[in-house]
Formats: C-alpha cells, structure tokens, sequence
C-alpha cells in the first residue's frame, strides 16, 4: 500500500514562530501536493511540485513556502506563523500527472497561540 | 474556471435508507469529477472517479455516483446505508489545464439507528 507519512499528528507554535511540516511518501510518486482544511471552507491546495527542486504556486500560498529537495519528501514552510493559521494541513501525492487518485497522509493538526 | 458545489453541509439518514450527496460541476470543458471520502482522524481516500468513459461510475463500499451533463451534476448514491459510512465526504474536479485537484466545501453524512 501507499503511504503518506505525515511527521506530527499535532503540533502548537507561538506567533512568529518558523514552523516546518514534513512529509514523506514511499511509493515513489512524481507529484506532492499541500493543503489546509478548515471547516466550510473544504480543502484548499497551498502548494504542489511535479519534480524534486520544482514548485508551484496552489490557490493560497501567501504565508508559506515548501522545499522539495528529495523526491520522497515535500516539506511545508511557515516562515512566521500566524494565528489564522491555525488548521489541518493535508499532504498528499499522485503517481499520475493528470491526478488520476491522490493518496493523502493523515494530516497535521497546527494550533498556532 | 472550473469548481464544484456541494449542497449541504450536512445529512443526516437513517441506517439501511438511501444515500443521496449532492454535487454540482461548473466547467467549460469536458471535466474529470472525483468522490473522496475522509473518516474521523484519517486522510482523504478516493471513492470514485469520473474520465467521461462511462456515465455511471461505481466506487468503493457500494458507492456509486452519475455524471449528468444536462443537469451539470455528480451525485453520489448509496442505496443502503450503514453506520460504517458516517464519514466526510469530498467532490472535486481537476482545474489549472489538469494541474489542479480542486474540492468542494464537504457534506458530513451522519448515519442514525
């Protein structure tokens, strides 16, 4: 079976705070992608990368910033946390370029005081 | 832009009734209409998927759903429900020229005795 493995199930930081959200698929998928849940909003995708060194700009990037260094691995960057966000984050990745199934991680959840 | 709405945030059935979850695609293309279905503390898990091959597309755990191009909608149905089935459930579509997976706000489907 594929596995997302997400490093923290829960996390809290304090404002201002440099946060890192690290994620890590074993099945050797090309595409990983990030995003936040919050209720009534749905999933919101931050950031995704097709290749090791490539990103892309999701639809609510503003805050954040992601490295992809090793193909296994798509980190998640706040650079100064901040209250609003607060949320689930959601890693997930896809051996399909045109998104044939997303295998997600089980999220973290960041409770940024 | 491509995007799909969920009607109702929440529904409610009796255990062993109908299954009726509701989504509605806007596209100016021919789109790619996914189900995923996410249970209390655990990632997001894809039910089904619509690739305009066949209309009616069953999923996993007797899910099933129907592309409606006249009516622009992507229903999901189960025809009996059980407890088991209380979970989360996502429409999304593919958007940015095939680049994007991009999700409705949820229903949380409740199931009662």
């Amino acid at each position: 079976d594929v596995k997302v493995t997400q490093s923290s199930r829960y996390l809290v930081k304090r404002t201002g705070e440099k946060v890192f959200l690290e994620c890590v698929q074993d099945m050797d998928h090309e595409n990983m992608f990030w995003y936040r849940q919050d209720p009534g909003l749905g999933l919101r995708l931050i950031y995704f990368s097709y290749d090791v060194k490539m990103k892309e700009k999701g639809d609510i990037p503003e805050g954040y910033s992601v490295s992809r260094e090793k193909k296994e691995r798509f980190s998640l960057i706040l650079e100064s946390a901040s209250t609003n966000q607060t949320s689930m984050y959601l890693c997930a990745s896809s051996q399909d370029r045109h998104l044939g199934k997303l295998f997600f991680g089980s999220g973290t959840q960041l409770s940024v005081l | 832009a491509q995007s799909v709405t969920q009607l109702g945030s929440h529904v409610s059935v009796s255990e062993g009734a109908l299954v009726l979850l509701r989504c509605n695609y806007s596209s100016s293309v021919p789109p790619y209409l996914f189900w995923y279905v996410q249970y209390p503390n655990q990632g997001l898990q894809l039910l089904l998927k619509y690739t305009s091959a066949a209309t009616l597309v069953k999923g996993i755990n007797g899910f099933e759903a129907e592309f409606k191009k006249s009516e622009t909608s992507f229903h999901l149905t189960k025809p009996s429900a059980h407890m088991s089935d209380a979970a989360e459930y996502f429409c999304a579509v593919i958007t940015g020229g095939g680049n994007k997976l991009t999700f409705g706000t949820g229903t949380q489907l409740k199931v009662e005795l």
